[in-house]
């Protein structure tokens, strides 16, 4: 098992230049997330996937995109960056036991993606 | 909207004692909660993940206690070692929802 796997490790960007940050898990898991890792501001949601072909925002959502057409890979967008998108940019997986128990989540080593 | 609060931000220890980190959240309608490490420049490794209807969770050397009407948890490192030096992050996720709230962590370092 791979666990949960992220590319690239490391990204630098223009303003205004997209990208998209690849994220896949071999753990069969339903539930898929983005989060961002900001100094003093702690992890925060940007998106997150219950299963293929259902995504929802989380709490900072703005400037990405994400789509889920299969269970393994949930790729992140971003559409036009900007500086204020410099962060550590982490995948998550989790999977589900029961009707409604969401359990432990397994982090991937995270993107660093600088903005100019 | 939960707040989940990490105090102290960060510790320095001689090896050899006991870690004590704690963490608090404001909603106390939570599924569970979750301890993790991050080694600088690193990812998380998830370390303890505690359920509402538990008290505590052991492994090794790590102990996590839930008090969830007080809104508290508590990680205990015993015996520390240089290897411990990280910092440690709490996150709470609540009955129905999938996202995690974490805190923002403290950072210990034990020195040899």
């Amino acid at each position: 098992n791979a666990g949960v796997t992220q590319t690239p490790k490391f990204q630098v960007l223009k303003t205004g230049q997209s990208m998209t940050l690849q994220c896949a898990q071999d753990m069969n898991h339903e539930y898929m997330s983005w989060y961002r890792q900001d100094p003093g501001m702690g992890l925060r949601l940007i998106h997150y996937s219950v299963g293929a072909g259902i995504t929802d925002q989380g709490e900072v959502p703005n400037g990405y995109n994400v789509s889920r057409s299969t269970t393994e890979d949930f790729p992140l967008r971003l559409l036009s960056a900007a500086p204020s998108q410099t962060s550590v940019y982490f995948c998550a997986s989790s999977y589900q036991t029961g009707s409604s128990s969401y359990n432990e989540q397994f982090f991937g080593p995270g993107t660093r993606l600088t903005v100019l | 909207k939960q707040e989940v609060t990490q105090i102290p931000a960060a510790l320095s220890v001689p090896e050899g004692e006991n870690l004590v980190l704690n963490c608090s959240f404001t909603d106390s309608a939570i599924y569970n909660l979750q301890w993790f490490r991050q080694d600088p420049g690193k990812g998380l490794t998830s370390l303890l993940l505690i359920q509402s209807s538990q008290r505590e969770q052991t492994s090794g050397r790590l102990n996590a206690s839930l008090d969830k009407s007080s809104g508290r948890s508590t990680l205990y490192i015993a015996a520390s070692q240089p290897g411990d030096s990280a910092t440690y992050l709490c996150a709470v996720r609540r009955f129905g929802d999938y996202k995690l709230s974490f805190g923002a962590g403290t950072t210990v370092t034990v020195r040899a």
